[in-house]
């Protein structure tokens, strides 16, 4: 049973509006939670990440916001460029060493 | 700075060849994994390396063994290769802590099994 969930396979957004994607996770004893983006041929890398112990970190256009009661995170992107049309996977670390990744959101960001 | 290095880029085998994915890091890193990404099923752990001289199972073990040759490399072996295999193949690296921890991940081995 996978312990990280991301229910949207795919969303559309135009350019300079807000991308919202959403992960959700059954294990509250994670120790952090991470995004990474992927495109095409390369190997995932790492975009943003939070404390289990913080509820929001920013950088730049890129905001991830943790709700641990509902055991919900989500990524902000404001604003959207073609850019950062890839798949964004969510991530959790557990005991600082293992991690564990969701299936991942193909996000089309249009012109 | 090369980070994290997987070879091949691209395998093509028959069922029940053998074969080993390498995975070599210049980041000084303790921990190393090896994950598999299918469609929809997104990356799953097949073998970690928390240190050197360690493995440890993941989500996805079976039909796989690892080696930890020293710090730096990392190998994941296909002793009899089947079609429920192929998959593209990732290599990731880090230096656990308690601050922000990310994984270092290579750029994917592709490999399809007929």
């Amino acid at each position: 049973d996978q312990q990280v969930k991301q229910n949207s396979p795919s969303l559309s957004v135009q350019e300079g509006r807000i991308s919202i994607l959403n992960c959700d996770y059954t294990n509250s004893m994670f120790d952090y939670f991470l995004w990474y983006k992927k495109y095409p041929a390369e190997g995932p890398t790492f975009l943003i990440s939070i404390s289990s112990i913080k509820d929001k970190n920013e950088d730049g256009r890129f905001t991830v916001f943790l709700n641990k009661s509902a055991k919900h995170l989500s990524l902000h992107i404001v604003p959207s460029q073609p850019g950062d049309s890839a798949v964004y996977f969510c991530a959790a670390l557990f005991n600082f060493n293992k991690f564990y990744f969701g299936s991942g959101t193909k996000l089309n960001v249009k012109p | 700075n090369a980070g994290v290095t997987q070879t091949p880029k691209f395998q093509v085998l028959k069922t029940g060849q053998s074969m080993t994915l390498q995975c070599a890091q210049d980041m000084n890193h303790n921990s190393m994994y090896w994950y598999r990404q299918d469609p929809g099923m997104g990356l799953r752990l097949i073998y970690y390396s928390a240190s050197e001289g360690t493995t440890d199972k993941g989500e996805v073990p079976n039909g796989y063994n690892v080696s930890r040759l020293n710090k730096r490399e990392f190998s994941l072996r296909l002793e009899s290769a089947a079609p429920s295999q192929t998959s593209v193949y990732f290599c990731a690296s880090t230096y656990p802590g308690t601050g922000d921890t990310e994984a270092f991940f290579g750029q994917g081995t592709r490999l399809t099994v007929v």
